[in-house]
């Protein structure tokens, strides 16, 4: 069963430090997304990206977090200087634009300290 | 704002018993998608209902989407001590699967044998 992989699983950062998180969608999918979910609270969209270009972001999404999508593969979520509330699990998913819906990784536990 | 509500919250049931998790909206969703959820992991999902009045049945769990396609239901039953786990509704604006999703807050499912 194809999946979307995230790494690192965990990543614990200094408050102020700018953290890489990696996701590898599924390969023949062409919609791309990053969610977080704080401890306890609903998940949250971030930001959606297709064709090279962020298609939709929430209110969440300000200056300090920036995309890409650096290869034909890799698709990153970047904070430039992190704080104590952007703790959570962040999530990437994919989906191919069909009735298959969405599929998402495992999650990158971060912890800002 | 978007809001999806579930209800319950919790729930705790013998082994055998059946149940229904709501999930309600003012909004109106091209799509709505049920997802399971494990301590530590992505929500992987179990079905996309795009239809409104559109019925799913996965084994001994049947998913429903609301005539005005604003609310949901799942209902399971004989629940099994493998039921046990976080669900989560979410709601889409485009029937293709592509664009943001707007998560409930979930419903935790225990089921005691």
């Amino acid at each position: 069963e194809p999946e979307v992989t995230q790494t690192p699983s965990h990543q614990v950062t200094q408050m102020g430090q700018e953290v890489i998180l990696r996701c590898v969608p599924i390969s023949n999918h062409l919609y791309f997304y990053w969610y977080r979910q704080i401890l306890g609270q609903k998940v949250e969209f971030l930001v959606s990206f297709y064709n090279n270009e962020i298609s939709e972001k929430s209110e969440i999404f300000d200056d300090q977090f920036s995309v890409e999508r650096p290869d034909g593969s890799n698709f990153t979520l970047k904070i430039r200087s992190t704080k104590l509330e952007d703790s959570a699990m962040y999530f990437c998913a994919s989906s191919g634009g069909d009735r298959d819906g969405y599929t998402f990784g495992s999650g990158t536990r971060l912890t800002v300290v | 704002t978007q809001l999806l509500e579930q209800s319950p919250q919790f729930l705790s049931i013998q082994e055998g018993e059946n149940l229904t998790v709501y999930c309600n909206s003012s909004s109106v969703f091209s799509s709505l998608q049920w997802y399971r959820q494990e301590p530590g992991e992505g929500p992987v999902l179990l079905v996309t209902v795009v239809t409104g009045g559109e019925v799913k049945k996965l084994k001994r769990l049947t998913f429903q989407f609301g005539d005005a396609r604003k609310d949901s239901s799942l209902h399971i039953t004989a629940a099994q001590p493998g039921d046990t786990g976080l669900y989560l509704c979410a709601g889409g604006y485009s029937s293709s699967n592509t664009g943001k999703l707007i998560f409930g807050q979930g419903t935790t499912l225990q089921v005691k044998p």
